[in-house]
């Protein structure tokens, strides 16, 4: 079992609906949660970083974590095609640092 | 803040000829910086691991005398392919780590390597 799971997708949506982005992991050290969005030939850039249980909202983006289930969710609202891009969830605890493989979203106009 | 620059953004060269790769934190001590590598439509696969001022610490199966790595400053990893052929061509992305802000990873532009 992989220690980070995620949907590769690719996961096409329309525009406006509401986008759901998840990962499971195996490991309860895991102690802090982030998203990052990656454009195609570009560097991942940092949208969320959580630590504890419940979540947190940031504009269009809700990330929520349930360390007793071992499950992060990614949830944008009114997604727009801008949005169009691969989310990788990461997780880390002391100087481990873990990416999901991404899931590759299509926001469609 | 964080940001993390890479040069150059893109590269072509002949088989057998070395590339050196610039991974620059521009408003930040970086005390920790990681090269990945990533194929087409693929996820981020982690080469190695750099603290300034001493050895890189490389992942199973990435060759350290082929891929060369220096960290000689607190903002300044390089990367250099040696000799390098068709098949590693890659796109290359560095990040960087703050002391302070430990859970955290900045990550470059990335460098797309093609080799002929």
């Amino acid at each position: 079992q992989k220690e980070v799971e995620q949907d590769p997708g690719p996961l096409s949506v329309p525009e406006g609906a509401i986008v759901s982005l998840n990962c499971t992991y195996s490991n309860s050290a895991f102690q802090y949660f982030m998203w990052y969005r990656q454009y195609s030939r570009k560097g991942p850039e940092l949208l969320m970083y959580t630590y504890s249980s419940g979540n947190k909202e940031d504009g269009r983006f809700t990330a929520q974590v349930d360390k007793s289930s071992k499950y992060i969710s990614l949830f944008i609202r009114d997604s727009q095609p801008s949005d169009s891009a691969t989310y990788l969830c990461a997780m880390t605890y002391g100087q481990n640092f873990v990416f999901g493989p991404g899931t590759r979203l299509s926001v469609l106009p | 803040g964080a940001v993390v620059s890479q040069h150059p953004s893109r590269v072509i060269c002949k088989s057998g000829t070395s590339v050196k790769i610039e991974c620059r934190s521009l408003d930040f001590q970086a005390t920790t910086m990681f090269w990945y590598r990533q194929f087409p439509k693929k996820s981020l696969m982690l080469m190695a691991t750099s603290n300034e001022g001493s050895k890189a610490t490389y992942e199973q199966g990435v060759e350290k005398d082929k891929f060369l790595i220096n960290h000689a400053s607190l903002t300044l990893s390089t990367l250099t392919v040696t000799s390098a052929h068709p098949e590693d061509s890659s796109f290359y992305i560095c990040s960087a780590r703050v002391a302070d802000r430990y859970n955290e990873q900045f990550f470059g532009p990335g460098t797309r390597l093609t080799v002929l």
